[in-house]
C-alpha cells in the first residue's frame, strides 16, 4: 500500500519570503511523485512531477521540488512567492503497489496563504 | 481541446433520488478516475477505469456505480444520495498513468 503524509495543513508565509511544503510518502516499490495546485473553485493542475533521474524538479510558477529517497520526502519549494500563489497544494504518489493501476494516492492538502 | 470536461457544475439532491454524474475527455487517454474531496481529506479515489470496459474499486466505492463504454466517457452514478455524499467530485483521465489531467469538478449537496 502506498500513502502521503502532508506535514502542514496550513502555511502562513509573507510575499517575497521563500516556502517550502512538505510532504513524506510510504511506499516499498519505486514511486511516482506529483504535486498540484488547486485554485479557489477549480479543479487541481499538475505543478511538477518526479519520474525518475535527477531528483530536482523544476514545475512550472517558479517551484521545484526535491526528492529524497533515504527520507520517503519530496517537498515543494518556491524561493519567492506572490500573492497569486495563494491556493490549496497537494501531494501524491503513484506506483505499482497500487496494483499496476498506478492510480495516485493523494495526501490531505496544504493550504498556502500569502499575505501582502 | 476541451480536456475534461465534467457535467452539472452544481447539483442538489434529495436523500434517496439517484443521479448520474457525466464525465467525457477528448484525449484519447486509457485511464480514468473518480474522486471525491471534502475538507481535510484529500481527493478520496471512489472508482477508476484502466480502459473501456474495465474499472476498479477505490478507497471509497459504497454508494457509487461505475461504467466504462467507451474510451471518452466514464460517469458516475448515485444509486440513493445520502447527505454523507455532498461533496466536490472531480473525474480525471490519463494517458501514461504519470500525470492526470483533472476536470473542473461537481459541488453535490444532499439535503
Amino acid at each position: 500500500a502506498q500513502s502521503v503524509t502532508q506535514l502542514d495543513s496550513q502555511v502562513p508565509v509573507f510575499e517575497e519570503a521563500p516556502v517550502e511544503l512538505r510532504c513524506n510518502y510510504s511506499s516499498s516499490v519505486s514511486v511516482y511523485l506529483f504535486w498540484y495546485v488547486q485554485y479557489p473553485n477549480q479543479g487541481l493542475q499538475l505543478l511538477l512531477k518526479y519520474l525518475s533521474g535527477s531528483t530536482l524538479v523544476k514545475g512550472i510558477n517558479g517551484f521545484e521540488a526535491e526528492f529524497n529517497k533515504s527520507q520517503t520526502s519530496f517537498h515543494l519549494r518556491k524561493p519567492s512567492v506572490h500573492i497569486s500563489d495563494t491556493a490549496e497544494y497537494f501531494c501524491a504518489v503513484s506506483g505499482s503497489a497500487s496494483g499496476g493501476s498506478y492510480i495516485p494516492t493523494f495526501g490531505r492538502g496544504t493550504s498556502l496563504i500569502v499575505h501582502p | 481541446n476541451a480536456g475534461v470536461t465534467q457535467t452539472p457544475k452544481f447539483q442538489v439532491l434529495k436523500t434517496g433520488q439517484s443521479m448520474t454524474l457525466q464525465c467525457a475527455q477528448d484525449m484519447n487517454h486509457e485511464y480514468m478516475s473518480w474522486y471525491r474531496q471534502d475538507p481535510g481529506m484529500g481527493l478520496r479515489l471512489i472508482h477508476y477505469s484502466v480502459g473501456a470496459g474495465i474499472t476498479d474499486q477505490g478507497e471509497v466505492p459504497n454508494g457509487y456505480n461505475v461504467s466504462r463504454s467507451t474510451t471518452e466517457d466514464f460517469p458516475l452514478r448515485l444509486l440513493s444520495a445520502a447527505p454523507s455524499q455532498t461533496s466536490v467530485y472531480f473525474c480525471a483521465s490519463s494517458y501514461s498513468r504519470v500525470g492526470y489531467t483533472f476536470g473542473s469538478g461537481t459541488r453535490l449537496t444532499v439535503v
